[in-house]
């Protein structure tokens, strides 16, 4: 199994252009997230979909969006990247919500300039 | 909502002793607390958790302790070796939400 996938692992944009990073579990688990890192701020969550067929924000979700696309593939979309989206992004994923362990991604780092 | 503060920022500890990270919680309906492992460039990694029925948990140097009503918990680690230095986050999951919150994480260096 290869657990979470995330692509691509690095990306630099200039501000202003928009860009989707993917996700995939192999796990058959229902509930997925979206956080970022950044140093001294811990982990933050963007957008987290519960279960197929439903998404819902976090605690930072302004300037993403996400889609659901099955079971297994959780999307964030940055529409007009801006310098302060710069930023370590992990997907995660677990069994049946937030009270499972999660299993994260390797990681996006990302750089808008 | 849910906010969670943890300490030590950093914490620096001799091979051998032990170390204690805190994390306080503010929604008193939350009901599940894992901590979570990162090492420098890698994901993090759930290494214990603890659900509010249970006030202690323990795995080999590694224990989790929790008090309801004072609205905290602990990590503890034991004989701490270098492959313990790592970034270490505590969260919190309200009971019925599909989240976790997330403390800022504390960075842990085993000096030789």
């Amino acid at each position: 199994n290869a657990g979470v996938t995330q692509t691509p692992k690095f990306q630099v944009l200039k501000t202003g252009q928009s860009m989707t990073l993917q996700c995939a579990q192999d796990m058959n688990h229902n509930s997925m997230y979206w956080y970022r890192q950044d140093p001294g701020m811990g982990l933050r969550l963007i957008y987290y979909s519960a279960s197929e067929g439903t998404t819902d924000k976090g605690e930072v979700p302004n300037g993403y969006n996400v889609s659901r696309l099955n079971k297994r593939e959780f999307s964030l979309r940055l529409e007009s990247a801006a310098p302060s989206q710069t930023s370590v992004y992990f997907c995660a994923s677990s069994l049946a919500g937030s009270s499972y362990e999660q299993y994260f991604g390797p990681g996006t780092r990302l750089t808008v300039t | 909502g849910e906010n969670v503060e943890q300490h030590p920022s950093t914490l620096s500890v001799q091979e051998g002793d032990s170390a204690v990270i805190k994390c306080t919680y503010s929604d008193s309906a939350s009901n599940y607390f894992p901590w979570y492992k990162q090492e420098l460039g890698k994901r993090p990694q759930l290494i214990i958790d603890i659900r509010s029925n249970v006030g202690e948990k323990k795995d080999q140097r590694i224990a989790v302790t929790l008090n309801k009503t004072a609205k905290h918990f602990s990590l503890h680690i034991t004989e701490t070796q270098p492959e313990d230095s790592a970034v270490y986050f505590c969260a919190a999951s309200p009971q019925g939400a599909q989240k976790l919150v997330f403390g800022q994480g504390t960075r842990l260096t085993i000096n030789p």
